[in-house]
């Protein structure tokens, strides 16, 4: 099983440039989740994903969007970037929403200039 | 304030060291409660859950202290395959996950 999967890995875009993340997981779980992480924080939830068709905005979602394509993919894109989006973005799933083991991806390292 | 708080370390310990730490959080309504371990430039994996009893999963022993609202993580016999960054995370009310920023552990030969 691969698990949780994300592209690209490193990424560097210039301020007002568009991009998205993809994710995919393939342990059949109903909600996924993006987050980001930064030097000194803990991680925070930008936007999730309960259950196939639904989405729902996080802690930080200003500056995104995100795409429930259907119950492996879970796609998050940045309109419009700008250097405070600097960040490691990981893709994380769980079998539902609520106390359950949430699975990471490796991750995506993006620099905004 | 920070809704979960960890000491950011590092913790320089020798090999074979008990280590501990602890994680304050501050809604009481906090209901559940996770370590989690990062490696260096990967992504966080699940260590343990903590749960009211406390509970132990080998060197690894977490307690939990509703009344001082804190949770806490001990390893024993440290290796080290154990330096990492250990995450503390608590689930609201909401069943959103609240992380510590994390607390660094470097295990020395």
């Amino acid at each position: 099983n691969a698990g949780v999967t994300q592209t690209p890995k490193f990424q560097v875009l210039k301020t007002g440039q568009s991009m998205t993340l993809q994710c995919a997981q393939d342990m059949n779980h109903n909600s996924m989740y993006w987050y980001r992480q930064d030097p000194g924080m803990g991680l925070r939830l930008i936007y999730y994903s309960a259950s196939e068709g639904t989405t729902d905005k996080g802690e930080v979602p200003n500056g995104y969007n995100v795409s429930r394509l259907n119950k492996r993919e879970f796609s998050l894109r940045l309109e419009s970037a700008a250097p405070s989006q600097t960040s490691v973005y990981f893709c994380a799933s769980s079998a539902q929403r609520g106390t359950y083991e949430q699975y990471f991806g490796p991750g995506t390292r993006l620099t905004v200039t | 304030r920070k809704e979960v708080e960890q000491d950011p370390g590092p913790f320089n310990v020798p090999e074979g060291a008990t280590v501990a730490f602890n994680c304050t959080y501050s809604n009481s309504a906090s209901q559940s409660f996770f370590w989690y371990r990062q490696d260096c430039r990967k992504e966080p994996k699940l260590l343990m859950s903590v749960y009211s009893s406390g509970n132990e999963d080998g060197r690894f022993t977490a307690q939990l202290n509703r009344a001082s609202q804190y949770i806490s993580l001990l390893i024993r016999d440290s290796k080290l395959s154990d330096s990492a960054t250990y995450l503390c995370v608590a689930h609201d009310s909401n069943y959103q996950l609240i992380w510590g920023a994390g607390t660094k552990l470097i295990i020395k030969p």
